[in-house]
């Protein structure tokens, strides 16, 4: 099944060490999206990427970065996690191009990140 | 900047009873709309989506949502609700729509069900 996959799970990291986390599809979707998900809250798009093209929300942290090497793969990087980073990390992707607005977002199970 | 507004934070329902979760949105133009599942440590599983045409919107697991307009809504409906449907539900509208393709979501703050058995 065509899907999208989030690896780990799980990640749980020192305040300040360094942590990526892994997102892939099988869907050849233009359009990679990360956001971030405290507890009890909505998703926050972080940024995304069309095709090589990365967009960066305004108000994400200097201390998240991303690499799309190639259309099946997304990381996300934190460079230097704190306390507050703490959350579930959702990976989505959309196919872009024409679909347009009635385009769809498919999200991956998520990595939970804890922070210590 | 849209916004979803859904007013409750937790519903607590019977098995078999019938569900309606709310969710009121703020936009313009003709918005586009979902509502998205998300169960305990899991992802976000699309539930169904309104673009145009039919306001009444048929989606999975039994789940159908009506758009309605004047009302700025967009309420979820289950005739009868099954332990498992115990989850958080999301209602989102598309927003900064880039014109490349890509768009950013904006979501509500999610309703929790709980199912009594």
């Amino acid at each position: 099944d065509a899907m999208v996959i989030q690896n780990p799970r799980y990640q749980v990291t020192q305040f300040g060490k360094p942590v990526t986390l892994s997102c892939s599809q099988t869907l050849n979707h233009n359009v990679m999206y990360w956001y971030q998900q405290k507890s009890s809250q909505a998703p926050k798009l972080l940024f995304h990427y069309y095709d090589k093209d990365f967009n960066n929300e305004a108000d994400t942290p200097d201390n998240f970065q991303s690499r799309r090497p190639n259309t099946s793969f997304c990381f996300l990087d934190i460079r230097s996690p704190g306390l507050g980073d703490a959350a579930m990390y959702l990976c989505a992707t959309s196919r872009g191009g024409t679909s347009g607005r009635t385009d769809t977002q498919y999200f991956g199970p998520g990595t939970r990140l804890t922070v210590l | 900047a849209q916004s979803v507004t859904q007013p409750d934070i937790h519903i607590t329902v019977s098995e078999g009873a019938s569900l309606e979760l709310r969710c009121n949105y703020s936009y313009g133009a003709t918005p586009y709309l979902f509502w998205y599942v998300q169960s305990p440590g899991q992802g976000l599983q699309l539930l169904l989506k309104y673009f145009s045409g039919d306001t009444l919107v048929q989606g999975i697991k039994g789940f159908e949502a009506e758009f309605k307009r004047s009302q700025s809504s967009f309420n979820l409906r289950k005739p009868s609700v099954h332990w498992s449907d115990a989850a958080e539900y999301f209602c989102a509208v598309v927003d900064s729509y880039s014109g490349a393709g890509s768009y950013q979501l904006t979501f509500g703050k999610g309703t929790k069900l709980s199912v009594i058995p």
